[in-house]
């Protein structure tokens, strides 16, 4: 019984191709995250969820499109991938008040080739 | 704006040896402080956390100090062992407004320890 949980957890494609990343949580929160990882495992917000509304949309390209259809559920997806897409790539979640930490899924790790 | 500094890595100890990792943060108001520990191949799990000043988060042996007057919050155990082996993510989360619970991460540190 995984709390976040990310499919798939390794996506290699070729450099202009669309691909989705989905990510589920049975935790009960009304917060959603997508994190990057870069090479460096240096970690950046890009996008968040409560309740289905975008609340956070930190500079992305716009190729990169999130969808929340219900609070348990955020997916993403990327349009004309490029070199600069690799990266390790987390689904996050929380209950917003009261400073609760985050629970992260294991990670989609994409290659772009 | 919010940031985090860690301590520059790889960090490589004996089994057994004291662990450091420092932790210094620039923020407004009275952010949350995080410890987040990433396995290889392994999402970021909690380690530990302190919510306001001179709080102490505790959990598997480490523990970290919320200093408001240094605005740090270093990670420290008493006596490392080779399962402990990963990389160390110190964050903040910017207390209430428009801050919607993001977390803002430090660079990481990754700590070898050798049998």
């Amino acid at each position: 019984d995984t709390a976040v949980s990310q499919t798939p957890k390794y996506l290699v494609t070729q450099m202009g191709n669309d691909k989705s990343i989905k990510c589920e949580q049975n935790l009960g929160h009304d917060t959603m995250y997508w994190y990057k990882q870069d090479s460096k495992k240096f970690l950046k917000i890009m996008f968040s969820y409560n309740n289905k509304e975008l609340i956070i949309n930190e500079t992305v390209p716009n190729r990169f499109s999130p969808k929340s259809p219900d609070k348990a559920h955020l997916n993403l997806h990327i349009n004309s991938l490029e070199l600069g897409d690799s990266a390790v790539y987390f689904c996050a979640s929380s209950q917003m008040t009261g400073g609760q930490p985050q629970h992260f899924g294991d990670g989609t790790r994409l290659s772009i080739l | 704006g919010n940031s985090v500094t860690q301590m520059e890595g790889p960090v490589t100890l004996s089994e057994e040896a004291f662990l450091t990792i420092n932790c210094t943060y620039t923020a407004t108001g009275y952010p949350s402080l995080f410890w987040y520990v990433q396995y290889p191949g392994e999402g970021l799990q909690l380690l530990l956390k302190a919510t306001k000043a001179d709080d102490k988060g505790s959990n598997k042996g480490f523990e970290a100090t919320y200093r408001k007057e240094t605005t740090s919050f270093h990670l420290e155990k008493g006596s490392v062992q080779v399962s402990d082996s990963a990389v160390y993510f110190c964050a903040l989360m910017r207390a209430g407004g428009t801050s919607y619970g993001k977390l803002t991460f430090g660079q990481g540190t990754i700590l070898t320890v050798h049998p």
